[in-house]
């Protein structure tokens, strides 16, 4: 079974709008980290937002915020007030802390796409 | 800045080569990983390591092998390169801080093309 599911392989959305990226996690380890990179057309991996398992708030970051559901088992990404630089390939990403050495395990990604 | 850099951003190799990937970075981080990256697959471990001359297999390490003799850099090797390995290899490094929200800094990858 995957352990992160990205279902959306590729988005639009006007810029200055809103667009929520799915992400949904499967894991039986209490404690989890959930993370969220962004890959621009140049490949570098940028780490965009970060939420714990424990954390009670959904995590912000600037235009940037994490929408927690952990009994849904989601971590959408939400980005306000879209800009064309925000083009890019995004995934999300999972820690166990059950699991070895920091280890993250990603889903297949989302190319987003914001157009004029 | 964290700087994980990975010594070649393009390489073409023929079937049946050795070929040796380098990555290093300069934060003194215990952890060090290496993916591929596939259209459609996203980023798939391949072997990590989380102290000098510590190998773990990740996901996918048919094919694969690593070396870390030292902190700071990690090697990834392919014994005899196949075509099925043609692919973008991203390296990446972090902190062992157990908080859980280290997150993992990447260099800039190596798109592999094996002919």
């Amino acid at each position: 079974a995957q352990k992160i599911t990205q279902t959306q392989p590729g988005m639009f959305v006007q810029e200055k709008e809103a667009v929520t990226l799915d992400c949904t996690y499967d894991t039986s380890d209490p404690s989890y980290g959930l993370f969220w990179y962004k890959q621009p057309s140049s490949g570098e991996m940028i780490f965009l937002i970060y939420q714990g398992s424990y954390d009670q708030q959904n995590a912000t970051e600037g235009r940037y915020s994490l929408n927690f559901q952990k009994a849904r088992k989601s971590a959408n990404l939400v980005i306000s007030a879209s800009q064309l630089g925000d083009s890019a390939m995004y995934f999300c990403a999972m820690r166990e802390r059950g699991g070895g050495g920091n280890k993250l395990t990603f889903g297949t990604g989302t190319q987003l796409k914001v157009e004029l | 800045d964290v700087k994980v850099t990975q010594s070649s951003r393009y390489l073409v190799k023929r079937t049946g080569e050795k070929v040796f990937l380098e990555c290093v970075q300069d934060m003194d981080h215990e952890n060090m990983f290496w993916y591929r990256q596939d259209p459609g697959l996203g980023l798939r471990l391949i072997y990590f390591s989380y102290d000098v001359k510590m190998k773990e297999k990740g996901d996918i390490p048919e094919g694969y092998s690593v070396s870390r003799e030292k902190k700071e850099r990690f090697s990834l090797i392919l014994e005899s390169a196949s075509t099925n390995q043609t692919s973008m290899y991203l390296c990446a490094s972090s902190p062992t801080r157990d908080r859980g929200n280290e997150k993992l800094f990447f260099g800039s990858g190596t798109q592999l093309s094996v002919l």
